[in-house]
């Protein structure tokens, strides 16, 4: 069945540096793929999406691009802030389904000033 | 519209009690969707409502688990008989489509002693 793969955390930056969260995914079909962020005592909030190969999602200074060939949809930012603290997750919603979610296991981001 | 709203915000019940949960979605989606989310695992999907209509149910959603949308506006979702194990955060998500992404509530943090 239709998977995603995150990679472990937690990961610890200090303000400024650059991210990298890997997300790789098993689909029969060509997926939509989604990354959500969850801050602390908050509910998920959809981050940036990207719905066909080669497309690349941004928002807040975080991107993702839409890689087919090697089943990924990275997550990167160049200058991460103290804010930026959350759990980050991968999703895809397989064309075939009706719109529902799989979710990776979640990667947790500290950013120490 | 101030997004999905889900109430209680928590919960705390006796094993063998029934709980009942309520998830009003943002006003002009017409699709719904229950998850389960554990500690350190993403949320796994439950159900699926179009409408009025329940659509989709996961394996995940054993006999003792009933959802509902009457009229197609708010959700609930109602476990009798509670176990230890059905201890998680509840969380609801309705979208516009199949393909943009959901967005979600704060969810219902459930604990059966």
């Amino acid at each position: 069945g239709d998977s995603v793969t995150q990679m472990e955390g937690p990961v610890t930056l200090s303000e400024e540096a650059f991210l990298t969260i890997n997300c790789t995914y098993t689909a029969t079909g060509y997926p939509s793929l989604f990354w959500y962020v969850q801050y602390p005592g908050e509910g998920l909030q959809l981050l940036l999406k990207a719905t066909k190969a080669d497309d690349k999602g941004s928002n807040k200074g975080f991107e993702a691009t839409y890689r087919k060939e090697t089943t990924s949809f990275h997550l990167e930012k160049g200058s991460v802030q103290v804010s930026d603290s959350a759990v980050y997750f991968c999703a895809l919603s397989d064309r075939g389904s009706q719109g529902n979610l799989i979710f990776g296991k979640g990667t947790k981001l500290s950013v120490k000033p | 519209d101030t997004g999905v709203s889900q109430n209680p915000r928590h919960k705390i019940t006796k094993r063998g009690q029934n709980v009942t949960f309520r998830c009003d979605p943002i006003s002009e989606h017409n699709r719904l969707y229950w998850y389960r989310q554990t500690l350190g695992q993403g949320p796994e999907f439950l159900t699926y409502f179009q409408n009025e209509a329940q659509l989709e149910k996961s394996r995940l959603l054993s006999d003792r688990f009933s959802a509902e949308r009457p009229k197609g506006s708010f959700s609930t979702l109602e476990i009798q008989r509670t176990e230890q194990g059905d201890s998680a955060m509840y969380l609801c998500a309705s979208s516009s489509g199949q393909r943009v992404g959901a967005f979600f509530g704060q969810g219902t943090r459930l604990t059966v002693v």
